[in-house]
């Protein structure tokens, strides 16, 4: 099992281009979590996303950024129009479905996360 | 939405001795409390999770404690050792859309443990 795999590692993108970043998730995970995380601060939660389905994205903004999850292939964040403001580490995360632990309570599995993808946009 | 405070940013310790790090939540729907190790630019990783059917874990010379109706729970790394130096983050799930469940992690900001030899 190779692991959560991002492509590609650094990315480099003028004004107004666009940026997309790959995410192949762990062999038998279906849950997909994309997470950005700006110089000496925490991740930051963008979007949640199941096979075909994004579940949460209430951490993405509204516009010019999307993710999806194709039936097959890897996750895709696309950010259109990037801007200086974007340049940041984009971290992948993936897990199995969440487990019946306690009766009654569905709680996470441990996500893997990927090796990141660094955005410089100059 | 969930809020997670992790104190503190920084923290400096002699080779051998034990490091706490300390996080708060706002949630108390959340369920799950994992900590992470990142070392400079590389991935994070999971070094030890609870739930909240249990109020204490261990795993050799790391810990954690939860206290559900304090909503705080906190890392505790023993002897420690120079490998330990990194970054490390603290994480609850948030429950998402009511009935629903999101399962992402809010993250604390992060304590940079440096380990003096």
């Amino acid at each position: 099992n190779a692991g959560v795999m991002q492509n590609p590692r650094h990315l480099v993108r003028r004004r107004g281009q666009e940026a997309r970043l790959r995410c192949s998730p762990m062999k038998g995970h279906s849950h997909v979590y994309w997470y950005r995380q700006l110089p000496e601060e925490g991740l930051k939660f963008m979007v949640y996303l199941q096979k075909e389905n994004i579940i949460d994205e209430s951490g993405m903004p509204k516009e010019r950024f999307s993710a999806e999850f194709p039936k097959e292939g890897p996750s895709i964040l696309r950010i259109q129009q990037v801007v200086r403001g974007d340049s940041a580490a984009y971290f992948c995360a993936s897990s199995l479905d969440p487990q019946t632990l306690v009766p009654g309570v569905r709680m996470n599995t441990e996500a893997f996360f990927g090796q990141g993808t660094r955005l410089t946009v100059v | 939405g969930e809020n997670v405070e992790q104190h503190p940013s920084t923290l400096s310790v002699q080779e051998g001795d034990s490091a706490v790090i300390k996080c708060t939540y706002s949630d108390s729907a959340s369920n799950y409390f994992p900590w992470y190790k990142q070392e400079l630019g590389k991935r994070p990783q999971l070094i030890i999770d609870i739930r909240s059917n249990v109020g204490e874990k261990k795993d050799q010379r790391i810990a954690v404690t939860l206290n559900k109706t304090a909503k705080h729970f906190s890392l505790h790394i023993t002897e420690t050792q120079p490998e330990d130096s990194a970054v490390y983050f603290c994480a609850a799930s948030i429950k998402g859309y009511s009935g629903a469940g999101s399962y992402q992690l809010t993250f604390g900001k992060g304590t940079k443990l440096s380990v003096i030899p």
